[in-house]
């Protein structure tokens, strides 16, 4: 098994871009998770799915949209990258409700937003 | 919402040490408590989980202490080694039990 799969690892993108992250689970979990890691401040929420076809907000979701078209895939997009949107993203999934079940995470994309 | 609060941000022990890493939390209606484990380069990982129900949980070396009133846990680490070096980050359930909201994180550095 896979896992967690984050595509891509590493990303440079000019101030204005727009791109997408995407993060493929192959253990039939329900919820999926983004999270970014900046210096200090750990992992924030960006957003989450408890389904296919659900999204919610989480902490920091400003900036960011996601789509959860397929159970196993869950997309993050930035429409106009800033530069305070540099950061390290990381997927995660669990099997349940976040209560009492492991989080797999992915091992990140790192973005740089120039 | 929930606010996860970690201290110390960095550790510095010897081999051998003991070291321990305390966490409070906001909402009283959290139940469960995971702590990860970062390596450099790669995603936090699971090292041990506490539920509301039990005040200590152990794993060999490491063990998780939880005071729900106070609304605080901590993890502790024994006989501390250099491969125990990495990034810890506690975590709480948000009010909606549907994410884990993280700590800010502490480094922990183990020198031989």
């Amino acid at each position: 098994n896979a896992g967690v799969t984050q595509t891509p690892k590493f990303r440079v993108l000019k101030t204005g871009q727009s791109m997408t992250l995407l993060c493929a689970q192959d253990m039939n979990h329900e919820y999926m998770y983004w999270y970014r890691q900046d210096p200090g401040m750990g992992l924030r929420l960006i957003h989450y799915s408890v389904g296919e076809g659900t999204t919610a907000k989480g902490e920091v979701p400003d900036g960011y949209n996601v789509s959860r078209l397929k159970k196993q895939n869950f997309l993050l997009g930035l429409e106009s990258a800033a530069p305070s949107q540099t950061s390290v993203y990381f997927c995660a999934s669990t099997y349940n409700r976040g209560l009492g079940t492991e989080a797999f995470f992915g091992q990140g994309t790192r973005l740089t937003v120039v | 919402g929930e606010n996860v609060e970690q201290h110390p941000s960095t550790l510095s022990v010897q081999e051998g040490d003991s070291a321990v890493i305390k966490c409070t939390y906001s909402d009283s209606a959290s139940n469960y408590f995971p702590w990860y484990k970062q390596e450099l380069g790669k995603g936090p990982q699971l090292i041990i989980d506490i539920r509301s129900n039990v005040g200590e949980k152990k794993d060999q070396r490491i063990a998780v202490t939880l005071n729900k009133t106070a609304k605080h846990f901590s993890l502790h680490i024994t006989e501390t080694q250099p491969e125990d070096s990495a990034v810890y980050f506690c975590a709480a359930i948000n009010q909606a039990g549907t994410a884990l909201i993280f700590g800010k994180g502490t480094t922990l550095s183990v020198s031989s």
